[in-house]
């Protein structure tokens, strides 16, 4: 069975800049949360979704915008790139009405320079 | 003090030693623990979901859940140098959008042939 795929795995780009980021759930899971992760921290959550609907979004400024498709595929959107954006984004589907544990992707790795 | 602590290590072992590895958490309410294991440039995978106290085994691992003394562990037997990753703990209070999932910082493991 394929798990979360993302979509791409490197991206650079450079301050200011606008980025998508993509990611597939796993096949049956209606859920799916984005987090970014900092070199030596745990990750950080930035939104869940469930059946196209937004059900959590944490600290993240109004720059960060996701959105869910028909087929639960998801979309992470960062406008006006800054430095502090380079990070591991990684996208986690769940099952369970989405309270399931999370299966992460293998994420994407942005650097803004 | 934070919500969830874990020690950073590094923890080094040679071949086939017993590994456990810990975190501590200030919230009673959490019921549901998970440990992630990521590898260098990877997402976490998760290794074991557990609720409530009590005992889980999958193999090599298990995990183990104190819930008097607001402690978690993880043992990993005949460890193998496949095992080098960094795990990560994370715990919930229960039903919820994954806002509320805390996680730790990780604690970084070497296994040396």
């Amino acid at each position: 069975d394929a798990g979360v795929t993302q979509s791409p795995t490197h991206l650079i780009k450079t301050r200011g800049q606008h980025v998508t980021l993509r990611c597939s759930p796993i096949s049956g899971h209606k859920s799916v949360s984005w987090y970014q992760q900092v070199l030596g921290q745990g990750p950080q959550f930035i939104f869940q979704y469930y059946e196209k609907e937004e059900r959590g979004r944490g600290n993240f400024p109004d720059r960060f915008s996701a959105r869910q498709f028909p087929n639960y595929s998801s979309e992470l959107n960062v406008n006006a790139l800054l430095l502090g954006d380079s990070a591991l984004y990684l996208c986690a589907s769940s099952s369970g009405g989405g309270y399931g544990p999370l299966h992460f992707g293998n994420g994407t790795r942005l650097t803004v320079t | 003090q934070k919500e969830v602590e874990q020690d950073p290590g590094p923890l080094s072992v040679p071949e086939g030693a017993i590994v456990s590895l810990n975190c501590t958490y200030s919230n009673s309410a959490f019921q549901y623990f998970m440990w992630y294991r990521q590898y260098s440039r990877k997402g976490p995978e998760l290794l074991m979901y557990t609720y409530s106290s009590g005992n889980k085994e999958d193999g090599r691992f298990t995990a183990q859940v104190d819930k008097s003394s607001k402690y978690i562990s993880l043992f990993i037997r005949d460890s193998q140098p496949s095992d080098s990753a960094t795990y990560l703990c994370a715990m919930r209070a229960g039903a919820g959008n994954n806002r509320k999932l805390i996680w730790g910082l990780g604690t970084s493991l070497a296994v040396n042939p």
